[in-house]
């Protein structure tokens, strides 16, 4: 039972666009969203982080948007440059402390 | 320290060996949690901490696996009897507040089981 779903596996944008990497729940009593970041090899990096209590938060080139009637979030990057290529993973939870739940990620390449 | 700590980095067991893996937290977060990555980008949580309490459990395993966060110490995750399927990458994490920056990861324990 998939509760995070990251429906592109990959995406491909040049340097200097904009990327944007979708994320869709289910649960409705998630109120914490988080995306991280992932090279091979290492663990995830928190990148930017929302509570359902807003519905957009901005940090440098990454802005994530928040549609809480949708269940729907995605991350901006703007502009994207080549060392944003990785795997992104959305995730998301409910209460302090619980368990976050994560998508299955999509691979982003941002060409040179 | 300001980074998760995770040893070994590799581990390789027979089947039917044990498995050990260390996790140390991010000195003053009250939350640890484990992870496990079987499928290339599937992560699958297992159990979390809070403190030295067990917080959430319902991810884990309970013939085999076993974990412990004592005072002091690293935080362990046990696996009894390894099977080929407990291949896997294990994350564990840890956070003060999920508000603050979220979770921090350790960059894994590679296990591999043959």
């Amino acid at each position: 039972d998939q509760q995070v779903k990251q429906n592109s596996p990959s995406l491909s944008v040049q340097e200097g666009r904009i990327s944007i990497l979708n994320c869709d729940y289910t649960n409705s009593m998630f109120d914490y969203f988080l995306w991280y970041k992932k090279y091979p090899a290492e663990g995830p990096t928190f990148l930017i982080s929302i509570s359902s209590i807003k519905d957009k938060n901005e940090d440098g080139r990454f802005t994530v948007f928040l549609n809480k009637s949708a269940k729907h979030l995605s991350l901006h990057i703007v502009p994207s440059q080549p060392g944003d290529s990785a795997v992104y993973f959305c995730a998301a939870s409910s209460g302090t402390g619980n368990q976050f739940y994560f998508g299955t990620g999509t691979s982003l390449t941002v060409i040179p | 320290g300001e980074e998760v700590a995770q040893t070994p980095k590799h581990l390789v067991r027979g089947e039917g060996q044990k498995a050990k893996l260390y996790c140390a937290p991010i000195k003053g977060h009250s939350y640890v949690f484990w992870y496990q990555q079987v499928l290339k980008n599937e992560f699958k949580f297992l159990i979390s901490f809070q403190n030295e309490n067990v917080f959430d459990e319902t991810g884990m395993p309970k013939e085999r696996f076993s974990a412990k966060c004592l005072p002091n110490s690293p935080c362990s995750l046990e696996i009894q009897a390894t099977k080929l399927e407990d291949s896997a990458v294990y994350f564990c994490a840890s956070s003060q507040s999920r508000e603050t920056m979220g979770y921090t990861f350790g960059s894994g324990t590679r296990l591999t089981v043959v």
